[in-house]
């Protein structure tokens, strides 16, 4: 069965850049079928996609976060990465990894857990 | 891009109710739409894509309906179990994803 788990800091300082990865098990991230997302959830903002990548490499991320956003993929460790550059206290919020299914056009139907990152000085 | 917007923002119901949530799309996105549902402290869990489709898993009491920019979500008869948040999200290929501001069906 299919996991994804992110890790990362917790505690990120305003202005710098926030680092996360998460860890797919159960699955091979280079399967062709699928794409893997970073998706965050604030009180204020609600639930907002940040990005996807493809086993490949290509990347696609929302245009109002475009310019601040990198994400990798690491097929030897079975991960995918976030970075987030300039961070400030709006960007505090839970951060989830999910998969979906471009092959048979499925939306997230396997998230992580979410890791709670906090912009604080 | 494209704006989602759910009524009521929060449903309260009985155990046994039957009850619709609505999602609207500022535009037409076929039926290339979802919902999920999110409890406390937790992920949000697919339950329709498609906008009819059923998640594997996903008990019959759920159902979806809808094309264009009007969709529904109904719950045949509620389960304790399904008292949560519920959210819409448009997969529109050409447009960033972006979701509803959430439904709370709360306990009456």
């Amino acid at each position: 069965q299919l996991q994804l788990q992110e890790s990362g800091p917790g505690l990120v300082k305003p202005s710098e850049t926030l680092s996360l990865a998460c860890s797919v098990s159960g699955g091979s991230i280079s399967n062709n079928n699928y794409y893997w997302d970073w998706i965050r959830q604030s009180p204020g903002r609600g639930l907002e996609w940040i990005g996807s990548i493809y086993f490949s490499g290509r990347t696609y991320y929302n245009p109002a976060l475009k310019s601040r956003v990198t994400i990798s993929v690491d097929t030897s460790q079975n991960q995918f990465s976030l970075n987030l550059s300039s961070v400030t206290a709006a960007d505090t919020a839970v951060y989830y990894c999910a998969r979906r299914d471009g092959f048979k056009n499925i939306p997230f139907n396997c998230w992580g857990q979410g890791t709670l990152v906090t912009v604080s000085s | 891009d494209i704006q989602m917007t759910q009524s009521p923002s929060t449903l309260s119901a009985s155990v046994g109710d039957r009850i619709s949530i609505t999602c609207r799309a500022s535009q037409s996105i076929s039926r290339w739409l979802a919902w999920y549902q999110q409890k406390p402290g937790k992920a949000p869990k697919l339950l329709i894509y498609k906008a009819s489709t059923l998640e594997s898993g996903v008990p019959s009491r759920f159902s979806g309906s809808g094309s264009g920019t009007e969709f529904n979500l109904t719950i045949g008869s509620l389960q304790p179990d399904d008292f949560a948040t519920y959210y819409c999200q448009h997969y529109n290929g050409f447009s960033p994803y972006t979701f509803g501001q959430g439904t709370k069906l709360d306990i009456k």
